[in-house]
């Protein structure tokens, strides 16, 4: 079983449309979660942290459920830039920090 | 500003070639990471480097070589590389030893250099 599961994709959305993404984890001892976008041939660019209360940046709303081990990423009111890559990443803090990556979940948002 | 740069932005080798990756940041961060990132795939970790020392070697082959000269670099010694090691290396950087009651600590990405092995 991979350490962090996302669905690939790719999920095709038009333009206005709300969508939401969802990963599993699989090690209770995590310690941080987060999302990060990744563009074509771009290096990975952080989109938002997962608090367990749950956070929310303009369209983008986060949650954490720790007993279910599950991280969710909803984007509302999509927009063509928002067509990307979106990383499930959790960090297993041992002595020092080790980010543990999902394989990503692909976005195309259409006109 | 959350800025890491990376040099250079593209780079072939041949095999017997030592070429170097160099990486830098100004956020005063403690904490310096190397991944290598296959098309279409997440990013693996490689080496971690926390206060200027290595605290993470993910097993990667001699043929790499990490150094972290200070804080505020970091470089890859590459030398007889193979067409497979072909990839994009990114490295990051985060602040290291957070405050105590605050768990995450983010870590920011460079644009990354493309290597290919001929």
């Amino acid at each position: 079983r991979k350490e962090v599961e996302q669905d690939p994709g790719p999920f095709n959305v038009p333009e206005g449309a709300t969508v939401a993404f969802n990963c599993t984890y699989s090690n209770s001892a995590s310690q941080s979660f987060f999302w990060y976008r990744q563009d074509c041939r771009k290096e990975p660019k952080l989109l938002m942290s997962v608090y367990s209360s749950g956070n929310e940046d303009g369209r983008f709303t986060a949650q954490l459920n720790r007993a279910s081990q599950y991280i969710s990423l909803l984007i509302r009111d999509s927009k063509l830039s928002d067509s990307a890559t979106y990383l499930c990443v959790v960090n297993i803090r041992y002595n020092t920090d080790k980010l543990i990556f999902g394989t990503g979940t692909r976005l195309q948002v259409f006109p | 500003d959350t800025e890491v740069t990376q040099t250079p932005k593209h780079l072939v080798m041949g095999m017997t070639n030592k070429k170097s990756l160099k990486c830098e940041q100004h956020m005063g961060h403690r904490a310096m990471y190397w991944y290598k990132q296959k098309a279409k795939k997440p990013p693996e970790l490689m080496f971690v480097y926390s206060y200027e020392k290595l605290s993470i070697n993910e097993s990667v082959p001699s043929r790499f070589s990490p150094e972290c000269p200070n804080s505020s670099l970091l470089n890859l010694h590459l030398h007889a590389l193979q067409p497979e090691d072909s990839a994009l290396y990114l490295c990051a950087s985060s602040q290291g030893q957070v405050p105590s009651g605050r768990a995450y600590n983010e870590q920011f990405f460079g644009p990354g250099t493309r290597l290919t092995v001929l």
